[in-house]
């Protein structure tokens, strides 16, 4: 299936681990974006990658750290995670169409619940 | 920061009813989009505007992207139980960079 997908979908882990979220887009996409989602079901946009080179960086802790190993992939990584952590974290992608890098298309979201 | 203000925050309708849900902005936005997320899923596209003033379906689904470039609107006909979600806007003030503002959400229940 073509598709943003992500990996893990539910993840629990204790105060002070470090965890990875992994996305990979099969769309062709050249543009791949991370947003968290908090328990208002607010949604934030963090990060932004476009042919893995980093284009919006938000106002974010640095203990995420993203990283995109190729266009179809990008990686967030996350240091002494904290309770205010809990979130889903979700990962889109979309093509720059004709100067338009709009239609972002997203994956099915990683619940983090850190305890 | 950039905000845009959804409302209402939640609705509950009869099958059958019409729906209706809008954004607003203090500031202009280049591009509209209007998700749906259902539970355990991620935001789905429903549809895209690009244009001030354009107004575009979506099956039962129809947005008008304002002309002030501050608000749009999404309209659902004839609701039905699978409607149900959260619907959520979203504004673009630049294609370069694709930093999407999304509203707070509308959460949308349709009793059958």
């Amino acid at each position: 299936d073509t598709a943003v997908s992500q990996t893990p979908k539910y993840l629990v882990t204790q105060m002070g681990n470090d965890k990875s979220i992994k996305c990979e887009q099969n769309l062709g996409h050249d543009t791949m974006y991370w947003y968290k989602q908090d328990s208002k079901k607010f949604l934030k946009i963090m990060f932004s990658y476009n042919n893995k080179e980093l284009i919006i960086n938000e106002t974010v802790p640095n203990r995420f750290s993203p990283k995109s190993p190729d266009k179809a992939h990008l990686n967030l990584h996350i240091n002494s995670l904290e309770l205010g952590d809990s979130a889903v974290y979700f990962c889109a992608s979309s093509v720059r169409d004709r100067g338009r890098t709009d239609t972002q298309y997203f994956g099915p979201g990683t619940r983090l619940t850190v305890l | 920061g950039q905000q845009l203000n959804q409302s209402p925050q939640s609705m509950f309708i009869q099958e059958g009813e019409d729906v209706s849900m809008n954004c607003t902005s203090s500031s202009i936005f280049n591009t509209w989009l209007w998700y749906k997320q259902d539970p355990g899923e991620g935001p789905v596209l429903l549809i895209a505007l690009y244009k001030a003033g354009e107004l575009t379906s979506n099956g039962r689904l129809t947005a008008q992207f304002g002309i002030t470039r501050k608000d749009s609107f999404l309209n659902i006909s004839a609701s039905i139980p699978s409607d149900v979600g959260i619907y959520f806007c979203a504004g673009l003030r630049s294609s370069n960079t694709g930093k999407l503002i999304f509203g707070q959400g509308t959460t949308l229940q349709v009793k059958p």
